[in-house]
């Protein structure tokens, strides 16, 4: 079955960026997805089609694709970013298929 | 408000039985297709079903099939999921989702919680 990979944690101190990585052999040929889940909430999605930034989401956070890699970046990290951070794109039946997940801790 | 709204979930045995719901609001429901996703405490999300805008495409994880059922009634804004022989590892939170539109958007409900234990 298809695969998404991520690095299972991420940290940084505010104010640097932060680069999760999302891995998978289908990603040249379909959009990928960044979803933001901190305790208790739903995911919400924070970068839509590989690098387009939904309305409300800041601009700090911003997404990239290149090959079988897409990358979320959060330039400039606050203490309100800490959460876990899932990628999600589709297998070749259109079904939906997710990473499992970075934790991104903020120091 | 755009909206789903899931219920159904609760403390169940093992080998037994539930059926979720997922009511849509604001949106034109039967326009788009719909998934399940669940989440085991602590783990990360996983996708369970597609359902298709008339229920003419079905698709489940391997995880589930021949025990999950996934249906839709569009007269009625609703979505559900049957889950019968439920096994241990069923436990999560549920969550319905809209499929995205053109824009990339899609919806999330807040979900209900299946504990499968005797």
């Amino acid at each position: 079955s298809y695969e998404l990979t991520q690095p299972p944690s991420v940290s940084v101190s505010p104010g640097q960026t932060a680069r999760i990585t999302c891995s998978g052999d289908a990603l040249p040929k379909q959009y990928a997805y960044w979803y933001q889940q901190k305790p208790g909430q739903a995911p919400v999605v924070v970068i839509s089609k590989d690098s387009e930034r939904p309305s409300g989401i800041p601009e700090r956070f911003s997404g990239s694709s290149s090959g079988t890699t897409v990358a979320l970046t959060i330039s400039g990290v606050q203490a309100e970013d800490e959460a876990d951070y899932f990628c999600q794109s589709t297998d070749s039946s259109g079904v939906w298929v997710f990473g499992g997940g970075t934790k991104l801790t903020v120091l | 408000e755009v909206q789903l709204v899931e219920s159904g979930g609760g403390l169940v045995k093992p080998g037994g039985s539930l059926r979720l719901s997922c009511a849509a609001s604001g949106y034109a429901f039967s326009s788009y297709g719909i998934n399940w996703v669940r989440q085991a405490p602590g783990k990360g999300l996983e996708w369970v079903s597609f359902i298709s805008t008339s229920s003419r495409y079905i698709f489940y994880a391997d995880s589930v099939k021949g025990r999950f059922t996934v249906s839709r009634d569009n007269a009625k804004n609703s979505l559900y999921l049957q889950m019968n022989s439920l096994r241990a590892e069923d436990t999560a939170l549920y969550y319905c989702a809209r499929e995205y539109d053109s824009g990339g958007y899609t919806i999330w409900g807040q979900g209900t919680m299946v504990t499968v234990s005797s």
